[in-house]
């Protein structure tokens, strides 16, 4: 299966700490992509890494690919009460479609 | 400009009923997506368009769903006869129909089988 598999499957920490998920897969990939969804919404695009990258960075988000170990993860630093979503990943190999994971909770304690 | 827009946002039905729904992707994108998600779950592929032909389905959708995106711009879904194993939040999410780019969605369709 392409689908990635996602670590944990629930995060809880302060604000202001950072938060990292991690996604692992088990086949080839021409990138990979996070996203985030807020209760009951719709996903929102973050960051796509391309796997001939091994980190790309936006505001406080730092995403990290190794093509080796077939694992990718993804830092929030100084996290907000707003961070408060379920952050999934996607996969895209040859075909056209982006395979989701299961997707990591993070909550935010104020 | 708009984002992806999905009608209707929320949907109780019985069982046995058939349902539409509706997309209407970004304007000039061609590719539009549906997916499918239960709660605690990802989002699960189910079909995608490259304008108006239908170019992949999941093996895991059944006879009773077909999509339609007939002039290449909004898309509907159709279940016929569902099942309580519908009931779920279906997404739609369009892209621009370059290789590799990112799926703007929109907010979903719940669907209540009762």
């Amino acid at each position: 299966s392409q689908q990635g598999e996602e670590d944990p499957q629930a995060l809880s920490i302060q604000e202001g700490e950072n938060a990292t998920m991690n996604c692992s897969y088990k086949t080839s990939i021409n990138n990979l992509q996070w996203y985030r969804q807020n209760s009951g919404r719709g996903l929102v695009h973050l960051i796509l890494i391309r796997s001939n990258e091994r980190e790309k960075h936006s505001g406080r988000l730092r995403v990290t690919l190794d093509t080796s170990k077939k694992s990718s993860s993804l830092l929030i630093t100084a996290s907000r009460a707003a961070d408060t979503a379920s952050y999934f990943c996607a996969l895209r190999g040859g075909a056209q479609k982006l395979v989701f994971g299961q997707g990591t909770r993070l909550t935010i304690n104020p | 400009d708009t984002g992806v827009s999905q009608d209707p946002r929320h949907k109780i039905t019985k069982r046995g009923q058939n349902v539409t729904f509706r997309c209407d992707p970004i304007s000039e994108h061609n590719r539009l997506y549906w997916y499918r998600q239960t709660l605690g779950q990802g989002p699960e592929f189910l079909t995608y368009f490259q304008n108006e032909a239908q170019l992949e389905k999941s093996r895991l959708l059944s006879d009773r769903f077909s999509a339609e995106r007939p002039k290449g711009s909004f898309s509907t879904l159709e279940i016929q006869r569902t099942e309580q194993g519908d009931s779920a939040m279906y997404l739609c999410a369009s892209s621009p129909g370059q290789a590799n780019e990112k799926l703007f969605f929109g907010s979903g369709t719940q669907l209540s089988v009762l």
